[in-house]
């Protein structure tokens, strides 16, 4: 069974740093490009960024390019993004997505003073 | 920057054909996907590359795409069927995803 978890959730001030972490189980990891997308609650998804399998090339939303980085590591079968400078508007719940198709139940960061 | 143009809202009653639209330049070369989100749960894949349906899915979702548009068909909508859904594709290079605003489905 095909199975994401994120972690590293939080409240966190304006300009502050955090660490999202998203463990896989249950699929080859190394063989899927892996995203991630949020969604302010209430609002819709909003695609943040992806990494390809070999994880040597990242893409990244406008919004979050230059602040957030994406990374994975195959041998722990797992996906980060550390966020950096974060916004008040950057307040969202994280879900890991696997390609397309499973996604894990998400974390909600809140950025707020 | 890309978009995807989704209608808010759409409303039919149970049993009725339920046709949920998306526009994007981009979509004659690019995939659509569609995805179903019920209140408080992730966004589940109800159609991938414009017109396959995943596992588990039932098969009154269908998907079908005509130049600029791709449609999410429920055919025979059920009252279980109520969520939004949601299109998601590329932009022309293919490394940039967008999804749509997002289509409240009523039926009732």
């Amino acid at each position: 069974e095909v199975n994401l978890v994120e972690s590293g959730g939080g409240l966190v001030q304006p300009g502050g740093s955090l660490r999202l972490s998203c463990a896989t189980s249950g699929f080859t990891f190394s063989r899927y490009e892996m995203h991630w997308v949020r969604q302010v609650p209430g609002k819709g998804l909003e695609w943040v960024s992806y990494i390809t399998v070999g994880g040597r090339t990242a893409y990244y939303a406008d919004s979050v390019r230059g602040r957030f980085t994406i990374s994975r590591d195959s041998a722990k079968n797992s996906l980060y993004l550390e966020m950096n400078s974060l916004r008040v508007e950057d307040t969202a719940i994280y879900y890991c997505v696997r390609s397309v198709d499973y996604w894990g139940q998400g974390a909600l960061v809140t950025v707020s003073s | 920057s890309y978009e995807l143009t989704q209608p808010p809202s759409v409303s039919v009653s149970p049993g009725q054909t339920a046709r949920i639209t998306c526009s994007g330049d981009a979509l004659p070369k690019k995939y659509a996907y569609w995805y179903q989100q019920k209140s408080g749960q992730a966004p589940v894949l109800v159609i991938y590359e414009d017109g396959e349906r995943p596992s588990g899915i039932p098969e009154r979702f269908s998907g079908s795409k005509s130049g600029t548009m791709a449609t999410l068909t429920i055919s025979g909508a059920q009252v279980e069927d109520e969520a939004d859904y949601y299109c998601y594709s590329t932009d022309n290079s293919g490394n940039h995803w967008v999804f749509g605003g997002g289509t409240e489905l009523t039926v009732l």
